[in-house]
């Protein structure tokens, strides 16, 4: 099973900054099968980007996504008061086995 | 406009067995390019994928927990049915269905989720 490691755990940053969240995964994966979900509080997930960079339907253009192999990335490059939240990414492998990240909390600093 | 709702038991016993319905509208089961995912997550934790399903009736479950789970479908009735024996309370969580699109395995569209509890 591939596992998939996010990184840091919480990141402290203002309004208007940019944010970079990292997901390393134990062993190569599609690109094609990383995609990356946004969490609010009380509120079920919502998917930001698709094959490692294709942003899904009414994503802002500021949300991007880049890597190849185990290494992915979701860079938010300003961000908005309403982008404050927990972002999780997700592979599909081989099995086929289907998992997600710990996570990457975005904290107003 | 594409809906999927979760039904099933707030409280559930030690050992008992959890059934869970996923009703979706605005596609159909019979869609090749989109499948039926369930996913749990227990409080102030991760994500945890489950099980899907798709058209032809593929399915595949979560190794750690694939002796305790059954996925089925009924087209007709545009339902996903998710059953997990011998339930524990670290088995507490929120459990979502989304559907699963087969282009790029990501899930587009979820259900609010439905909060089960383990306790005797």
């Amino acid at each position: 099973e591939i596992v998939l490691t996010q990184s840091p755990g919480t990141l402290s940053l203002s309004p208007g900054e940019r944010a970079t969240l990292s997901c390393r995964a134990s062993q190569s994966v599609s690109s094609s099968y990383l995609a990356w979900y946004q969490q609010k509080p009380g509120q079920a997930p919502r998917l930001l980007i698709y094959g490692a960079s294709s942003r899904a339907t009414g994503i802002p253009d500021r949300f991007s996504g880049s890597g190849s192999g185990t290494d992915f990335t979701l860079t938010i490059s300003r961000l908005e008061p309403e982008d404050f939240a927990v972002y999780y990414c997700q592979q599909y492998g081989s099995s086929p086995q289907l998992t997600f990240g710990g996570g990457t909390k975005v904290e107003i600093k | 406009q594409v809906t999927l709702k979760e039904s099933g038991p707030v409280l559930v016993k030690p050992t008992e067995t959890l059934t869970l319905t996923c009703t979706v509208s605005g596609f159909s089961l019979s869609n090749a390019r989109m499948g039926v995912s369930w996913i749990r997550q227990p409080p102030g934790k991760a994500l945890e994928w489950l099980a899907h399903i798709f058209s032809n009736d593929e399915k595949s479950y979560s190794t750690s927990l694939k002796s305790r789970l059954t996925i089925s479908k009924d087209t007709s009735k545009s339902q996903v049915v998710l059953t997990m024996t011998n339930m524990d309370p670290v088995d507490t969580a929120t459990y979502y269905c989304a559907r699963i699109r087969t282009h790029h395995y990501g899930m587009d569209v979820w259900g609010q989720g439905t909060t089960v509890t383990v306790s005797s």
